[in-house]
């Protein structure tokens, strides 16, 4: 079975400041790789995935995450976060044959 | 374009109650899910459907049944609530791969959530 850990459930950073979301998993097969984004009071929505090929992807709206084989990781960042990023943040991790297992999230407080 | 709608959104339950969450949603995905999401343990699955007339169990799946006699609805009853369900829970979709087998590209798409309180 596959799980996911986020070490940090809170992370306070102030505008146009750089950010880090960190993600570490664990599976004894290859897996896809996700980070969902949860605005106040709203469903989740995928915010950028790793499949295959290469292992820098990006967001429409700046988050780049790396996928790192070696250190089992899939780090979320973004250079320069605004008010409007405030939300929690999930990683998740499927083989893709089972239903994903997400982490227990990090809320992101971004503060003016 | 609703998307994946859940009903109702907010609920109040006391101790041996039952009631059933209704999801339903109009993208013709294959695919739905139950999960419930609680402070600090992140989103959990419930049951799950890989097509109509099939369920099967997630990770917790205990005081939970579920449905899928259409397509498109996914419902998830509880018998006889407990103060431990109380929870949001979230239905999601996510479309299949022609061949049939379940591969799971994690596009999923969640519903709102409907908050749930047992007393």
């Amino acid at each position: 079975a596959q799980s996911v850990t986020q070490l940090d459930s809170q992370v306070p950073v102030f505008e146009e400041a750089p950010v880090e979301l960190r993600c570490n998993y664990s599976s004894s097969v290859s897996v896809y790789l996700f980070w969902y984004v949860q605005y106040p009071n709203q469903g989740l929505q995928l915010l950028l995935k790793y499949l295959s090929g290469s292992t820098l992807v990006e967001s429409i709206n700046g988050f780049e995450a790396e996928f790192n084989k070696s250190q089992t990781s899939f780090h979320l960042r973004k250079p320069s976060v605004h008010i409007s990023d405030t939300a929690e943040y999930f990683c998740a991790v499927t083989p893709g044959r089972r239903a994903l297992t997400f982490g227990s999230g990090t809320r992101l407080q971004v503060q003016p | 374009n609703a998307g994946v709608t859940q009903t109702p959104k907010f609920r109040v339950l006391k101790t041996g109650q039952s009631m059933t969450l209704l999801c339903a949603q109009d993208m013709n995905h294959e695919y739905m899910y139950w999960y419930r999401q609680d402070p600090g343990m992140g989103l959990r699955l419930i049951h799950y459907s890989v097509g109509e007339g099939t369920t099967a169990k997630g990770e917790v799946p205990d005081g939970y049944n579920v449905s899928r006699l259409k397509k498109q609805n996914f419902l998830l009853g509880l018998e006889s609530a407990a103060p431990s369900q109380t929870s949001v829970y979230f239905c999601a979709s996510s479309d299949h791969r022609p061949s049939g087998r379940f591969i799971n590209t994690g596009e999923l798409f969640f519903g709102e959530g409907s908050r749930l309180t047992v007393l």
